[in-house]
């Protein structure tokens, strides 16, 4: 069985940094692309980005390059999504999704089958 | 990037009716790649349909999407009291892929 589980909830001050992860099991960990989609309190959903476990390729939604960066050991088959300085605005339910598609060049192309239950990030001084 | 427009923003059926949830997307979604997803409260996202009209695997068939360039509609046939969510679209056929900003569907 697929099942990709995430990271319990996070609270912190702005400034600070945060890493969370996501385990995937019951398929070849790096044969699959998986990322984070972003949903603010009372909001819809936004992609923020994707990484082959594999070789460590990574793409970013234009929206989010430069502001996280998500990365994999494929070795424990984790991806993980950091902040170096959060915000109060990086409030919000994070979900990371496996990606039944691929990347080529700059795009990518594919719909998300499995989602993790979420990770909660609150930032607040 | 593609915007998806949903409609309605709110749609409010009895159980045993049939609903039909709109995604009109700002240019053509390259190859009808397009995905609905069904949110209920607490809950994250599950995949419903891919490819505008494929059913993912464990849906009931009473969930049917159609449509193709611009203009997708998820149907359910015969709603039961599960099917009362928050539905959401989305674009795959060009980076970055987007959302619509969903429809919710309430119990009348």
């Amino acid at each position: 069985e697929v099942q990709v589980v995430q990271s319990g909830a996070e609270v912190k001050k702005p400034g600070e940094s945060l890493k969370i992860s996501c385990k995937g099991s019951g398929y070849s960990f790096t044969n699959y692309w998986i990322g984070w989609v972003r949903q603010m309190p009372g909001k819809g959903l936004e992609w923020m980005g994707i990484i082959y476990p594999g070789d460590s390729d990574t793409r970013y939604s234009p929206s989010f390059r430069g502001q996280v960066t998500i990365s994999a050991d494929k070795s424990i088959s984790t991806a993980y999504l950091q902040w170096s300085s959060l915000k109060a605005s990086d409030t919000a339910m994070y979900y990371c999704v496996r990606l039944l598609g691929y990347c080529s060049g700059v795009s990518c192309t594919g719909y998300f089958d499995y989602w993790g239950q979420g990770t909660q990030v609150t930032v607040s001084s | 990037e593609i915007v998806l427009t949903q409609s309605p923003g709110t749609l409010s059926l009895s159980p045993g009716e049939r609903a039909t949830l709109s995604c009109r997307a700002s240019q053509s979604v390259s190859s009808n790649y397009l995905a609905w997803y069904q949110q209920k409260p607490g809950q994250a996202p599950r995949l419903l349909i891919y490819g505008a009209s494929s059913r993912a695997t464990g849906i009931p068939d009473r969930f049917s999407g159609s449509g193709s360039g611009t203009d997708f509609t998820l149907t359910v046939s015969r709603l039961e009291p599960e099917d009362f969510a928050l539905y959401y679209c989305q674009q795959y056929g060009s980076s970055p892929q987007t959302f619509g900003q969903g429809t919710k569907l309430e119990i009348k």
